[in-house]
């Protein structure tokens, strides 16, 4: 069946590192979304890439998806305090619009 | 606007044991869905709906059942709780179109607890 994984499952960096976190599915995806989680919290929804080769930035968040549409990357330029939290991929299952398997998520740690 | 709201926020329960989580949204959402979250494992899709009076069974769905009969609202029911199902528990809603995807809007959670 459809696998979404993704790595590192824990990263953690100094204030003002760059971080980034890969998502890799075993079938071609039609989009693919991105979610942060805080602490304690939900999951927030952050952007959705539909093209093959799309970068979409978002201030210091630039999210890539790969020219086969099996692979993403979200990478943060100089973390902050604030962008602690899990983040998880999401890609829908085929031929339908808002089933999604999500990724197993990457958790970032960013020591001030 | 409320947006999504889960009751309750904690549960715990006894092996054997059923309950219902309420899940409701005010976004008039036709799509809904129930996600359990486990350490290491991501977001699970245990149940999902298209629009009221139509559910269907996602990953996990064993030991889960749902029920649309507003728009609004999505309830899960453990028939039998099992220390297995100790979770935290989304509902989320979201936009729907043909195979089209859109942001999906998460509850704030259930924790659970089966002992």
């Amino acid at each position: 069946g459809q696998q979404v994984m993704q790595i590192p499952q824990y990263q953690h960096v100094q204030e003002g590192e760059d971080f980034t976190t890969y998502c890799n599915s075993s079938t071609t995806l039609s989009n693919i979304q991105w979610y942060k989680q805080r602490p304690g919290g939900h999951p927030v929804f952050l952007i959705q890439l539909v093209k093959s080769g799309e970068v979409k930035k978002q201030k210091r968040l630039t999210f890539q998806f790969g020219e086969a549409k099996k692979n993403s990357s979200l990478h943060i330029t100089a973390t902050q305090t604030t962008d602690v939290g899990t983040y998880f991929c999401a890609g829908p299952k085929p031929n339908t619009g808002n089933q999604f398997y999500f990724g197993t998520g990457t958790s970032l740690t960013v020591i001030p | 606007n409320a947006g999504v709201t889960q009751t309750p926020k904690f549960q715990v329960l006894k092996t054997g044991q059923s309950m219902t989580l309420q899940c409701a949204q005010d976004m008039n959402h036709e799509y809904m869905s129930w996600y359990r979250q486990d350490p290491g494992m991501g977001l699970r899709l245990i149940h999902y709906s298209v629009g009221a009076g139509i559910t269907d069974q996602g990953e996990v769905p064993n030991g889960y059942n749902v029920s649309r009969s507003t728009t609004e609202d999505f309830p899960l029911r453990l028939l039998s709780a099992a220390p297995s199902q100790t979770s935290v528990y989304f509902c989320a809603s979201s936009y729907s179109e043909g195979e089209s995807s859109y942001e999906q809007y998460f509850g704030p959670g259930t924790r659970l607890t089966v002992t």
